[in-house]
């Protein structure tokens, strides 16, 4: 069985700049969660998807960053403009149901913004 | 507001050895507590997750165990090989929320 599957792995860019990253969860994950890691931090959660909706994105910074989930399969994650502090891995996770307890995640995508 | 907190942040030591990694939380009422290990460049792997009414779990030379009332786990490794090398983090889920709660994780090297 596949995993959960994310691109770009690596990214550089400059701020102001725009960033997307996709992710493809586990064929039949209902629950889809996008997290963001600094240097040395456990991950932090950014928003979660119970299928097409997102049904907890408080820690969304709203201003520059959006999120979409098609047809509650793939999520897209967008920063625009991205910032000098955004730079970070943003790891895609998903689990069968969100009480379903434990969570399957992507290798991340690793963002450099100069 | 739950915090979760791993202690020490790094940890070396020689092939062979049995060692144990600390997470405290500071809010009990937690639905589970689960285990992960991240190897540099990667993502997080599952290792072991236990249930709020669980005391333990096992798996191979893994033992976690959970302590509610004082806010505790640990993680047992028995006979560590080099390819434990990596960090582990511990992450709490708590009741009635749906935001898991990760600690900035151990990162662990062992000597061949």
């Amino acid at each position: 069985e596949a995993g959960v599957v994310q691109s770009p792995r690596y990214k550089i860019i400059e701020k102001k700049q725009p960033v997307a990253f996709w992710c493809n969860p586990i064929s039949g994950h209902n629950t889809l969660y996008w997290y963001r890691q600094n240097l040395g931090q456990g991950p932090e959660l950014l928003i979660r998807y119970e299928n097409e909706e997102a049904v907890d994105d408080s820690q969304l910074p709203k201003d520059r960053f959006s999120a979409e989930r098609l047809k509650g399969v793939d999520s897209t994650l967008k920063i625009q403009p991205a910032e000098l502090g955004d730079s970070a891995v943003y790891l895609c996770a998903s689990s069968l149901s969100d009480r379903k307890e434990t969570q399957y995640f992507g290798p991340g995508t690793r963002l450099l913004v100069l | 507001k739950q915090e979760v907190t791993q202690i020490p942040a790094a940890l070396s030591v020689p092939e062979g050895e049995n060692l144990v990694l600390n997470c405290s939380f500071t809010d009990s009422a937690i639905y589970n507590l689960q285990w992960f290990r991240q190897d540099p460049g990667k993502g997080l792997t599952s290792l072991l997750l236990i249930q709020s009414s669980q005391r333990e779990q096992t798996s191979g030379r893994l033992n976690a165990s959970l302590d509610k009332s004082s806010g505790r786990s640990t993680l047992y490794i028995a006979a560590s090989q080099p390819g434990d090398s990596a960090t582990y983090l511990c992450a709490v889920r708590p009741t009635g929320g749906f935001k898991t709660i990760f600690g900035a994780g151990t990162r662990l090297f062992v000597k061949a």
